[in-house]
């Protein structure tokens, strides 16, 4: 169901430490997950994707896992930077790219 | 290339009043989407296409309608504004093999 009134979950964590960033998806079929972050006044960008062929891809400095048992999706960022602070949100997508829909969302915050 | 592009980038309107909300790709995706962003929270879909002609409704599209004649453009129609619709407005375009575009947004306040 919809998180309706609630406010993003924080996540603060010391600069060079590594982050984890946690999502629930609602649909068994979703086969396309994809990490947006996004700044303040800005839209979202995209950060990695992931099929559910797929449990682990990497990319520069962050990795996506997926379990799709659990429906759980995370996303490791690695020795996290002050340019990592935003909003980070995963989204999911089935039949070939139809409706895509997004999850709640996480502010990270990046202590120098 | 431009990617997408919404246009205004704000607003201001009253009560009952109507608008479009413009949003423009040049990405030649066949995929586009509009999001409401209200302030703290996520993005929730309104409505979505996956081509010309054919349009769907999404998580929250009471208020709310759209057209897609052309595979460029997919306008977000308010046609009585209330003070719920005060929302940040995202268009983004996209494929499942390419990811997707997101614009800069719309801000919009109805008073």
């Amino acid at each position: 169901g919809e998180s309706v009134g609630l406010h993003l979950p924080t996540l603060s964590v010391q600069e060079g430490d590594n982050s984890i960033i946690n999502c629930a998806y609602s649909n068994s079929a979703s086969d396309y997950f994809i990490w947006y972050k996004q700044e303040s006044g800005k839209g979202p960008q995209f950060i990695i994707d992931i099929r559910s062929n797929m449990d682990k891809r990497q990319g520069q400095r962050v990795t996506v896992l997926l379990n799709k048992t659990v429906k759980h999706l995370s996303l490791q960022i690695a020795a996290t930077q002050p340019g990592d602070s935003a909003v980070y949100f995963c989204a999911e997508t089935y039949n070939q790219g139809g409706k895509l829909i997004f999850g709640q969302g996480t502010e990270l915050s990046v202590k120098p | 290339n431009a990617g997408v592009t919404q246009t205004p980038k704000f607003r201001i309107l009253k009560i009952g009043q109507s608008m479009t909300l413009q949003c423009t790709q040049d990405m030649n995706h066949n995929y586009m989407y509009w999001y409401r962003q209200d302030p703290g929270m996520g993005l929730k879909l309104i409505y979505y296409s996956v081509g010309a002609g054919i349009t769907d409704k999404g998580e929250v599209p009471n208020g709310y309608n759209v057209s897609r004649s052309t595979t460029e453009d997919f306008p977000l129609r308010l046609e009585l504004a209330a003070p719920s619709q005060t929302s940040v407005y995202f268009c983004a375009s996209g494929t499942a093999n390419y990811g997707y575009t997101f614009g800069s947004g719309t801000r919009l306040t109805v008073v």
